[in-house]
């Protein structure tokens, strides 16, 4: 039971470059979310997804895109990594209360 | 706008003592409140979640509207609840938002 799988796990990316996180989720949860968790911050919402076919902006979306790509993934894509962008992201899905991913720690430099 | 308070971002205690961590929240409707736990370097686990009414891991939390507080509580502290503790908030909008609290570290020392 795998629940919701983030990859990569660890990524250093030099200003300017380009990535894509990828999530995907196995529980046929409609709701799927991006969050970035900063020390002293909590964990902010970057965008969300209600439903296949639908994303919507959180808290904090500048620099960020995403694609719910069919309902089990839900990608983030960060087209010109800045340092201010150097955080941990987590993917989550959620029916009755989220289920986290693993997260990825991401480093700009 | 929803708000959740964690006033506490450490709380340091010695192992069978009692545990406290405040959480406060701002909400114009029915609120629908959880405790997530983190572990070092873990993903976020749910611990709580206030409809439940629960205990898990010998934590409780009760919701009072009055004070808008979502306190989780604990009588004896153990050395493997040391962890980040997040208070979370359910929203009003579509797709089942929650706000996080800044979080609360927790120390049982032996």
């Amino acid at each position: 039971n795998a629940g919701v799988t983030q990859t990569p796990k660890f990524q250093v990316l030099k200003t300017g470059q380009s990535m894509t996180l990828q999530c995907a989720q196995d529980m046929n949860h409609n709701s799927m979310y991006w969050y970035r968790q900063d020390p002293g911050m909590g964990l902010r919402l970057i965008y969300y997804s209600a439903s296949e076919g639908t994303t919507d902006k959180g808290e904090v979306p500048n620099g960020y895109n995403v694609s719910r790509l069919n309902k089990r993934e839900f990608s983030l894509r960060l087209e010109s990594a800045a340092p201010s962008q150097t955080s941990v992201y987590f993917c989550a899905s959620s029916l009755y209360g989220y289920t986290f991913g693993s997260g990825t720690r991401l480093t700009v430099v | 706008a929803q708000r959740v308070t964690q006033p506490e971002k450490l709380l340091s205690v010695f192992k069978g003592a009692p545990v406290e961590l405040k959480c406060n929240y701002s909400y114009s409707g029915s609120p629908e409140l959880f405790w997530y736990v983190q572990y070092s370097r873990q993903r976020l686990q749910l611990l709580l979640r206030h409809i439940s009414r629960e205990s898990i891991k010998g934590f409780t939390a009760d919701l009072n509207k009055g004070e808008t507080s979502f306190h989780l509580k604990k009588p004896f502290a153990q050395e493997e609840d040391s962890a980040m503790y997040y208070c979370a908030l359910g929203g009003t909008g579509g797709g089942n938002k929650l706000t996080f609290g800044t979080g609360t570290q927790l120390k049982v020392e032996l």
